[in-house]
Order: structure tokens, then sequence, then C-alpha cells
């Protein structure tokens, strides 16, 4: 069975960093684009960076303005987020999520999630 | 990009249908048949339902079903259960090659 489990959250204070990991099993990793979503509590989600199955390509949400960065070790089945200069409202569940469906356009499995918490 | 609009509410009695609409622009739902469907319990991750406008992936019931007219998606759920009662999130592929998410709907089954 497909699975994603991400890794690396925790409580860190505002300025700081962060590096979240997704690791993935049961599936070809390096052949499926993955993306990474956030949901702050209580509220919706918010899709914040997209790779390439290679990671020659990548997207990134604007609201993130060059403070996060997305990046894959196809080797390790493992896609990585690497977060700095947090802010309190970075504060969120961070998801990794493979992008599957026949069009490339969904988010067939998604991880459990891993907590954020950015604060003094 | 903007979220897309989805009522924040919905609610029905079992058995009843409903429908949850969310609304885009040109360059987002009405630009592709690239519109997916999430289920959301509390506390869990969400669930594709719906992909690509009106597809089901294996094993999503078949009450379950999706619509598209210009850049306005639906979800509808028919003979709703006790275990439909979830939040859902539509999304879409953008002309920016990104995606954006609707703000969720709470649906509660009375």
């Amino acid at each position: 069975e497909v699975q994603l489990v991400e890794s690396g959250g925790g409580l860190v204070q505002p300025g700081g960093s962060l590096r979240l990991a997704c690791a993935a099993s049961a599936f070809t990793f390096n052949i499926y684009e993955m993306s990474w979503v956030r949901q702050a509590p209580g509220k919706g989600l918010e899709w914040l960076s997209y790779i390439s199955s290679s990671g020659d390509t990548i997207y990134y949400a604007d609201s993130l303005k060059g403070r996060f960065t997305i990046s894959r070790d196809n080797a390790k089945n493992s896609l990585y987020l690497q977060m700095n200069n947090l802010r309190a409202e970075d504060t969120a569940v961070y998801y990794c999520a493979r992008i599957g469906c026949t069009s490339t356009s969904c988010f067939d499995y998604w991880g459990q999630g891993t907590l954020v918490t950015v604060s003094s | 990009q903007s979220a897309l609009t989805q009522p924040a509410s919905v609610s029905g009695s079992p058995g009843q249908s409903i429908t949850i609409s969310c609304t885009g622009t040109s360059s987002d739902v009405g630009a592709y048949n690239y519109v997916s469907w999430y289920q959301q319990h509390p506390g869990k991750a969400p669930k594709l339902m719906i992909y690509d406008v009106s597809n089901r992936p294996s094993g999503v019931s078949f009450r379950f079903s999706g619509s598209k007219s210009g850049s306005r998606a639906s979800l509808t759920i028919s003979g709703l259960q006790a275990e439909d009662e979830a939040d859902y999130y539509c999304s879409s592929y953008t002309s920016s090659s990104t995606w954006v998410f609707g703000g969720g709907t709470r649906l509660t089954v009375l």
C-alpha cells in the first residue's frame, strides 16, 4: 500500500528554520511528481510547492516569498521542504502529497502530516 | 492566486442528496478539466474523492459525483450517510502551473 510519512515538525521560534522530510514507500517514487500542502489550525488547505519526478521543475505558491525550498532524493525515496525565516502564520500541519491521476493533476495519496508550530 | 469559493457549510438528512459548489476563474476551474475534490475527517489527512471533474478513484462510493460548467464545479453526494459528515475541499490546477484549493465546506448530516 502506498505510504507517505512526514517528519521533522516541531516547535520553532520566529525567524528560525526547519526541514521537513517525507518518506515514500510501496510505489516507484522516481516517476511521480510531488507536492507539499499545509493546513493552519482550523483553516483550509493551502498548496505550497510542486516538484517534478526528476526534480528539474519546481513551482511555489506566491505567498511563500522565497522562504521555502522543495527538493527530493530519488535514491532515498524522500521529499523535503526546507523552511527558513519562519513566521507565526506558518504554524500548520504540513502534508506531502503524491500527484497522480491520469492527468497528473490531483493529489491521490497524502501523508498523515507533521505539525509545525512557530512561537516564542 | 485567490482561493476557490465554496459555501462554508451544507447540511442534509440521511438518504438525501446535497451539492457543494466550487467557483473559480478562467485561470483555474474554467481553464482545465482538472478539478478534484477531497474529503477530510477531523484530525485525518485529506482523501481524494473525485478527480478530473467527474472521475472516481477506485474504492470511492458511486454516491459521489462531480461536474463542471464554466468556472463553477460541483460535488454531489447522494444517499447521504452519517459517515459522509466531514469537510470537503475542491482543488484546481491553474494556468500558472500551480494548484489552488477552495476554502472548504463543512457537511453536516442531520
